[in-house]
């Protein structure tokens, strides 16, 4: 049972280029999240998608768009990286029922 | 703004004694509350769920809710060195579809 899955778990991009992180989960879940973490601040929202073909802002969203390709999987693209997208990020479903959500393994991404 | 408050540490207890860990959260609506665990540059896992008023346990783990005052906090019995990691303090957002709002976490030291 892989529970939720992100690729890539490493990446170091320049200024301006653009990237996907992928993220499936094979829970049956209806919700999905991605949150960025930074030293000292936190879990902090960038988007999420409480259902299959919606997708709604959280608390950061903005150099950021999603797609909820599927119920598994969920995307988020970044278009032209900065640096202060330099962080790591966490991609986590949500069981309905209880409300827990359980979080992938994170990816780390640099911009240079 | 709802806020979720926890004190950001070290907490640095002796192995074998009983660690605790608060939080306190703003919005009197909250019903489900979590409490996550975080090694360094790994991702959350979920430790425990309350909904309810009272003590839960689970093996050295007991939450305790009191939603009168706002606080939710986590006990460890026989602390061991494995259990230093940073604690997150999650608590659901009624007006907030789906969503969580997270405490910034509180870093255990369990010193042998």
């Amino acid at each position: 049972n892989a529970g939720v899955t992100q690729t890539p778990k490493f990446q170091v991009l320049k200024t301006g280029q653009s990237m996907t992180l992928q993220c499936a989960q094979d829970m049956n879940h209806n919700s999905m999240y991605w949150y960025r973490q930074d030293p000292g601040m936190g879990l902090r929202l960038i988007y999420y998608s409480a259902s299959e073909g919606t997708t709604d802002k959280g608390e950061v969203p903005n150099g950021y768009n999603v797609s909820r390709l599927n119920k598994r999987e969920f995307s988020l693209r970044l278009e032209s990286a900065a640096p202060s997208q330099t962080s790591v990020y966490f991609c986590a479903s949500r069981e309905q029922g209880t409300g827990e959500l359980f979080f992938g393994e994170g990816s780390r991404l640099t911009v240079l | 703004q709802k806020e979720v408050e926890q004190n950001s540490g070290p907490l640095s207890v002796p192995e074998g004694a009983i660690a605790s860990l608060n939080c306190t959260y703003s919005d009197r609506g909250s019903q489900s509350f979590f409490w996550y665990r975080q090694y360094s540059g790994k991702s959350p896992e979920l430790i425990m769920s309350i909904y309810s008023n009272g003590d839960k346990e689970d093996g050295r783990f007991t939450a305790q809710l009191n939603k009168a005052s706002q606080y939710v906090s986590l006990l460890i019995r026989d602390s061991q060195p494995s259990d230093s990691a940073t604690y997150l303090c999650a608590v659901n957002s009624p007006s907030g579809n789906y969503q969580l709002i997270w405490g910034a976490g509180t870093k255990l030291i369990i010193k042998p």
